[in-house]
């Protein structure tokens, strides 16, 4: 079956380290993206990529990076420089890095820092 | 800045029965594309309904429907015969243009529905 698979479904990780979240596609879809969801918010994007070995900021950027060496794979670091990062984490993918194409998304990853 | 609002952050409806979203939102294109994405307590954002700008006609997907008012700048949901399964936070999205020349998705607050049996 074609989709998107985060992984982990929880993760759990203490102040003060980086950890990275998992983006597989197998939609042969050119763009991803990530996304943050707080609570009363709408979606928020972190970085997003139209082509591999490319990735730009979204409005959030900070505290994350991003690389995409393979269409397939998009992962997403939470480096300690990030100042809230407990969330809901989602990624996405769609034909083109345009709005007239759906964008796909993954079950999320809930991420919690202590 | 560019923006999607959605005024109302809970509803609730009885089964059956018909109910309407609210989304209005803020662009300069001419152009552009809006969607209904549905987040069910599972959390997977699923696409309800997509509206391309320079159509007028309103798009419909079996139970749901669109009221898009391009001059007004709104894109209200309608769900009818309302169903159990409905109950979702259902988020409005627009059509952005980076300066960079891509396009990305902005998102509404999202409306909280939730329907009573």
């Amino acid at each position: 079956d074609g989709g998107i698979t985060q992984s982990p479904k929880y993760l759990f990780r203490k102040e003060g380290q980086n950890v990275t979240l998992s983006c597989e596609q197998n939609l042969n879809h050119d763009a991803m993206y990530w996304y943050r969801q707080d609570p009363g918010q709408g979606l928020r994007l972190i970085y997003y990529s139209q082509i591999v070995n490319d990735f730009q900021k979204g409005d959030i950027a900070e505290g994350y990076s991003v690389s995409r060496e393979k269409k397939e794979s998009f992962p997403l670091t939470v480096t300690s420089a990030q100042k809230n990062p407990t969330a809901f984490y989602l990624c996405a993918s769609s034909t083109v890095a345009d709005a007239a194409y759906e964008q796909y998304f993954g079950p999320g990853t809930r991420l919690t820092v202590t | 800045a560019q923006t999607v609002t959605q005024s109302q952050p809970e509803m609730s409806v009885q089964e059956a029965e018909t109910v309407t979203l609210s989304c209005t939102y803020d662009t300069s294109e001419s152009n552009y594309y809006l969607f209904w994405y549905k987040q069910p307590p599972s959390r997977q954002m699923i696409l309800v309904i997509r509206q391309e700008a320079y159509k007028q006609q309103n798009a419909t997907e079996n139970r749901f429907s669109v009221n898009f008012q391009k001059a007004a700048k709104s894109f209200s949901l309608k769900i009818s015969d309302s169903q159990l399964g409905d109950t979702a936070m259902y988020f409005c999205a627009s059509f952005l243009q980076t300066q960079g020349g891509s396009e990305k998705l902005v998102f509404g607050k999202g409306t909280k529905l939730t329907v009573n049996p």
